[in-house]
């Protein structure tokens, strides 16, 4: 039972171009949210997050959406830059259980130079 | 400042047999956290340390088990190795407990068990 879904396994874009990488959630406990950013052979890095009592944060060219009723986040990076080609991980916790993070499969993003 | 690191990078064991890895986590960091990642899926949690206690465990069953130490360094223990736990292993850590706090991450260790 896939708690944090990223139903898109891969994304190409064009460098310069906005990509935008979904996740949506189905336990109505997350309450906080997290963007992980991976290189093949290096572990995940934080990229952003977001708290429930929000619905956008940025942090330079990217940004995170979050739709609580629809159970959605989704992440923009604007422009795309051929260094973000990685693979994008999305993550869920929850207060109740706030040690533990939950992850999605992933999405691998391809920038074209 | 030294980031997290683990070892070995690679293993390679047999059905049945017992393995040790090992994180050493990011200076002034007292949380280590451990996922398992298997081919095409984002890491799962296995358990948290924090100060040498277990602080939370994830769907994994009694063979694997944990040990955080003083200096804050982690071990991960898996007994009666079974096929599906080759997988990339990873270690977090974290200056708080819970998620809120950053998570930064070693590169992992692969285990291949066959």
């Amino acid at each position: 039972d896939q708690q944090v879904k990223q139903n898109s396994p891969s994304l190409s874009v064009q460098e310069g171009r906005i990509s935008i990488l979904n996740c949506d959630y189905t336990n109505s406990m997350f309450d906080y949210f997290l963007w992980y950013k991976k290189y093949p052979a290096e572990g995940p890095t934080f990229l952003i997050s977001i708290s429930s009592i929000k619905d956008k944060n940025e942090d330079g060219r990217f940004t995170v959406f979050l739709n609580k009723s629809a159970k959605h986040l989704s992440l923009h990076i604007v422009p795309s830059q051929p260094g973000d080609s990685a693979v994008y991980f999305c993550a869920a916790s929850s207060k109740t259980s706030y040690d533990k993070v939950i992850f999605g499969p992933g999405t691998s993003l391809s920038v074209i130079p | 400042e030294t980031g997290v690191t683990q070892s070995p990078t690679h293993l390679i064991k047999t059905r049945g047999q017992q393995v040790t890895l090992r994180c050493s986590s990011q200076s002034g960091h007292n949380t280590v956290s451990w996922y398992q990642q298997a081919l095409g899926q984002g890491p799962q949690f296995i358990f948290q340390y924090y100060r040498e206690e277990e602080n939370g465990r994830g769907n994994f069953p009694p063979r694997f088990s944990g040990l955080q130490f003083p200096n804050y360094s982690s071990e991960l223990n898996v007994n009666a190795l079974e096929l599906d736990d080759s997988a990339l292993y990873l270690c977090a850590s974290s200056l708080l407990r819970g998620a809120t706090d950053t998570q930064y991450f070693g590169p992992g260790t692969r285990l291949t068990v066959l």
